[in-house]
């Protein structure tokens, strides 16, 4: 069964500390992806990895940092937290979109990391 | 600038109704369109494409380039349609825009 897990479903920190929001995927996924999820905002792109050690911005990366030091793990840092970033958090995977005629490739979602920042 | 446009934040239709949960986007070129759905405290998951043209759970979507839509459509409604949809555009690459979904209510 596909599976895309996150460290933790529920996080409270507070103003200013460091946190890390894991996300594993165990299908051998080259891409992985940060998103914020946000009433009235949709989905986010904060960032986007499609190789270990490689990273792309996304559409709101300002006070995000990730991490991608092996393929089946995506780390989003907040070097300081602060209550603006307070939001449901999504990580994905997928195989590359490489083929033109191939289309794009399903993204598989974790279950999100609903975090509070006091 | 690329961008999906989901114009309504609510759509409360009852049970047997049809549904329409419409789609626009802003693409020159040639998009690939989804539709997401998340149930509630599910994950997020890819419910169809339009290159599959094919129908899931009886719903479908069909690409109007001339008018920039891919409205999801369903004739008869179930309460287990109850949930968030994403539209969401590929252009030719890795990454998805996803619009700002619409909340389908289905009343009994």
């Amino acid at each position: 069964d596909v599976k895309v897990t996150q460290s933790s479903r529920y996080l409270v920190k507070r103003t200013g500390e460091k946190v890390f929001l894991e996300c594993v995927q165990d299908m051998d996924h080259e891409n992985m992806f940060w998103y914020r999820q946000d009433p009235g905002l949709g989905l986010r792109l904060i960032y986007f990895s499609y190789d270990v050690k490689m990273k792309e911005k996304g559409d709101i990366p300002e006070g995000y940092s990730v991490s991608r030091e092996k393929k089946e793990r995506f780390s989003l840092i907040l070097e300081s937290a602060s209550t603006n970033q307070t939001s449901m958090y999504l990580c994905a995977s997928s195989y590359p979109w490489r083929n033109p005629g191939g289309g794009h490739n399903e993204q598989f979602f974790g279950p999100g990391t609903r975090l509070t920042v006091l | 600038a690329q961008r999906v446009t989901q114009p309504e934040k609510l759509l409360s239709v009852f049970k047997g109704a049809p549904v329409e949960l419409k789609c626009n986007y802003s693409y020159s070129g040639s998009p690939e369109l989804f539709w997401y759905v998340q149930y509630s405290r599910q994950r997020l998951q890819l419910l169809l494409r339009h290159i599959s043209r094919e129908s899931i759970k009886g719903f479908t979507a069909d690409l109007n380039k001339g008018e920039t839509s891919f409205h999801l459509k369903k004739p008869f409604a179930q309460e287990e349609d109850s949930a968030m949809y994403y539209c969401a555009l590929s252009m030719v690459t890795d990454k998805l825009i996803f619009g700002t979904g619409t909340r389908l209510q289905v009343f009994p």
